[in-house]
């Protein structure tokens, strides 16, 4: 198979703090992984992609200096909220593909941000 | 630029009776299809993909899709639904990159 973990599956936060959320790729190595935002009966809005050793690609009207991604190892990508606001609660959901292998994206199963 | 359009936002079906799920697409070349389902408060579960070759696929859950370049879709079908496939349902297009359309909602009446 090809499993996608994150964690934490459920976070709340005070306004002003930051939390950093995990995906990592149980049963491949992934060299790319992505970052979505989901809002509530919405669809996934692509936040940016992860490429492990290297900067991350930020899609248009995304933060880079608010939503932190790292992507140290093959297996391992974070995102990472700063001084997160109320604004900022939603799903986040990261997809993972397997290094070298077709374009098909395999989900983790999300981490619902709540900011209070 | 490519983009998705799922234009029933919601559908409701009886157990047993037929389901489509349309799914138009805007890409230049011929895209990458997908189409992905997602239960409440979950990710995201691949049901099939269309890459080349026969434009009828079948995936899991006894899912089946048609591509048909002349119309632009990608649409989804099931003979018969299930209580378990309430779900939200997207299809997905990567051309340049995966964009996903926005979503149909399955309800199932027993």
């Amino acid at each position: 198979g090809a499993v996608v973990s994150q964690h934490p599956s459920w976070v709340i936060c005070k306004s002003g703090t930051s939390v950093k959320i995990e995906c990592r790729s149980l049963d491949f190595q992934a060299t790319t992984m992505f970052w979505y935002r989901q809002f509530p009966k919405q669809s996934l809005m692509l936040m940016a992609t992860s490429n492990e050793g290297s900067k991350a690609t930020y899609e248009q009207g995304v933060e880079k200096d608010k939503f932190l991604i790292n992507h140290a190892s093959l297996t391992l990508s974070t995102l990472t909220v700063t001084s997160a606001h109320p604004e900022d609660s939603s799903f986040y959901i990261c997809s993972a593909k397997k290094t070298g292998v077709g374009t098909i994206q395999y989900f983790g199963p999300g981490t619902r941000l709540t900011v209070t | 630029a490519q983009s998705v359009t799922q234009p029933d936002i919601h559908i409701t079906v009886s157990e047993g009776a037929s389901l489509e799920l349309r799914c138009n697409y805007s890409y230049g070349a011929t895209p990458y299809l997908f189409w992905y389902v997602q239960s409440p408060g979950q990710g995201l579960q691949l049901l099939l993909k269309y890459f080349s070759g026969d434009t009828l696929v079948q995936g899991i859950k006894g899912f089946e899709a048609e591509f048909k370049r002349s119309q632009s879709s990608f649409n989804l079908r099931k003979p018969s639904v299930h209580w378990s496939d309430a779900a939200e349902y997207f299809c997905a297009v990567y051309g340049q990159n995966f964009v996903f359309g926005p979503g149909t909602r399955l309800s199932v009446l027993p």
